[in-house]
């Protein structure tokens, strides 16, 4: 069965650096594209970064741009996403989540269960 | 960038049920709009996609409408099960990807 399974989060300071990962299984990760989706406490979902399936093209949203990068490894089934200048507004759930190859992209099929990530001194 | 606006924000209703969530764009984005709903402590879960295409799965009680900027998810007969937060999220304009704010459905 599809899983993704989320790691790396925890306590970091403002201005610190922290990766987190997002290892799958269950289908061909090379044929699907990848996001970071993610969710401060008690708030709404904010998408974060899109990797294509090759690692080809990647995109941002405004308040993470120029700070965090995507990537991914296809040989070892993992996405990744670097962390870099963290802001308390960083603080978050950050999940992963895979794109539906359908007519339509964008559409988030799956998602793995989440990394908290809490920016505080 | 486009912006979504889910109404109401919170809703309270009783098992059985019929409960409509309306989610509005700021431009038309045609079908492209997908459903999501959240329970506490999981993560998202598609419902549907395209505007009103059901995700394999998911019960027929839920069903999605609408096109342009003004959207419906319609839950027919609400379960015990059906108590979460639900998110609209626009797919005409992408990247960015937006989501609506959210709709907590809770038991009266």
């Amino acid at each position: 069965q599809v899983q993704l399974v989320e790691a790396g989060g925890g306590v970091v300071q403002p201005g610190r650096s922290l990766r987190v990962s997002c290892e799958v299984s269950g289908f061909t990760f090379s044929s699907y594209g990848m996001h970071w989706v993610r969710q401060a406490p008690g708030k709404g979902l904010d998408w974060v970064a899109v990797i294509w399936n090759d690692g080809s093209n990647k995109y941002y949203s405004d308040p993470v741009k120029g700070r965090f990068t995507i990537s991914r490894d296809n040989s070892k089934n993992t996405l990744y996403l670097q962390m870099n200048s963290l802001r308390a507004e960083d603080t978050a759930v950050y999940y992963c989540a895979r794109e539906a190859i359908t007519a339509i992209q964008g559409v988030f099929d799956y998602w793995g269960q989440g990394t908290l990530v809490t920016v505080s001194s | 960038d486009i912006q979504l606006t889910q109404s109401p924000s919170f809703l309270s209703a009783s098992v059985g049920d019929r409960v409509t969530i309306t989610c509005r764009a700021s431009q038309d984005i045609f079908s492209y709009l997908a459903w999501y709903q959240q329970k506490p402590g999981k993560a998202p879960k598609l419902l549907i996609y395209a505007a009103s295409t059901l995700q394999s799965g998911v019960p027929s009680r839920f069903s999605g409408s609408g096109s342009g900027t003004e959207f419906t998810l319609t839950i027919s007969s609400l379960q015990p099960e059906d108590f979460a937060t639900y998110f609209c999220q626009q797919l005409n304009s992408y990247p960015p990807l937006a989501f609506g704010g959210g709709t907590k459905v809770e038991i009266k």
